[in-house]
């Protein structure tokens, strides 16, 4: 199994800033995968973080609105740039077990509502 | 889009009776997942079950596979209120390594 460390768990931000979040998972994971779940909606993957190598980002979904670092094995983390009030969502990071096909982990989720 | 649809979007039911909740999806698949969330945190895994497997259970739990139709259905018994959430089905998608996931039942059970 794998613990993950997400904060912050919700932010209140102004439209036109920036909010960074933080993932932080207690074991070494090959692939980290961010998704936003807007408002009674099921999630949507946003991009998928490989350590040492760019993200690779789902169809709408561009590296300028959510650049994403991954600077080791165990943390990453998702940006959400100059935020509206359409990106009030909550944005989950997840990780899969060890093994391929086998269950996925995830952080608490960050709550972020836009004013 | 490899997103499954669930069915139905909301089940409200009184406590001690069975909830069901249904998931089609559309391309081929390893396994199929269901996850339970509560209040919009983060998703906590139930149960797996392989394309091979027809049927899994896992304590109040009932999971059934039907590749043929591209369905599942999750069977919660003797629900409790304590099990109210939203349940999503995730597969897994030919080649990916993330989840796919439906579009969640939102269940209530009532004291």
């Amino acid at each position: 199994s794998a613990v993950i460390s997400q904060k912050p768990s919700r932010d209140i931000c102004q439209r036109g800033t920036s909010l960074t979040i933080q993932c932080q998972v207690d074991s070494q994971v090959t692939m980290m995968f961010w998704y936003r779940q807007q408002p009674g909606q099921s999630l949507t993957l946003i991009a998928t973080a490989n350590q040492g190598s760019e993200a690779t980002y789902e169809s709408g979904f561009v590296i300028d609105k959510f650049p994403i670092s991954r600077p080791n094995l165990t943390f990453s983390t998702l940006t959400v740039s100059n935020m509206s009030p359409e990106d009030s969502s909550i944005y989950l990071c997840s990780v899969v077990g060890g093994k391929r096909y086998t269950e996925a982990f995830f952080g608490q989720g960050t709550r972020l509502t836009v004013v | 889009s490899q997103q499954g649809e669930e069915d139905p979007q909301a089940l409200s039911i009184q406590e001690g009776e069975n909830a069901t909740m249904n998931c089609s999806y559309k391309t081929s698949i390893n396994n199929l997942q269901w996850y339970r969330q509560n209040s919009g945190r983060g998703l906590v895994h139930l149960i797996l079950i392989r394309s091979n497997e027809r049927e899994k259970h896992s304590g109040r739990l009932r999971v059934t596979l039907d590749t043929s139709k591209k369905s599942s259905s999750l069977l919660i018994t003797a629900s409790r209120a304590a099990d109210t959430a939203s349940y999503f089905c995730a597969t897994d998608g030919t080649g990916a390594n993330n989840l796919f996931f439906g579009t969640g039942t939102r269940l209530t059970v009532i004291p």
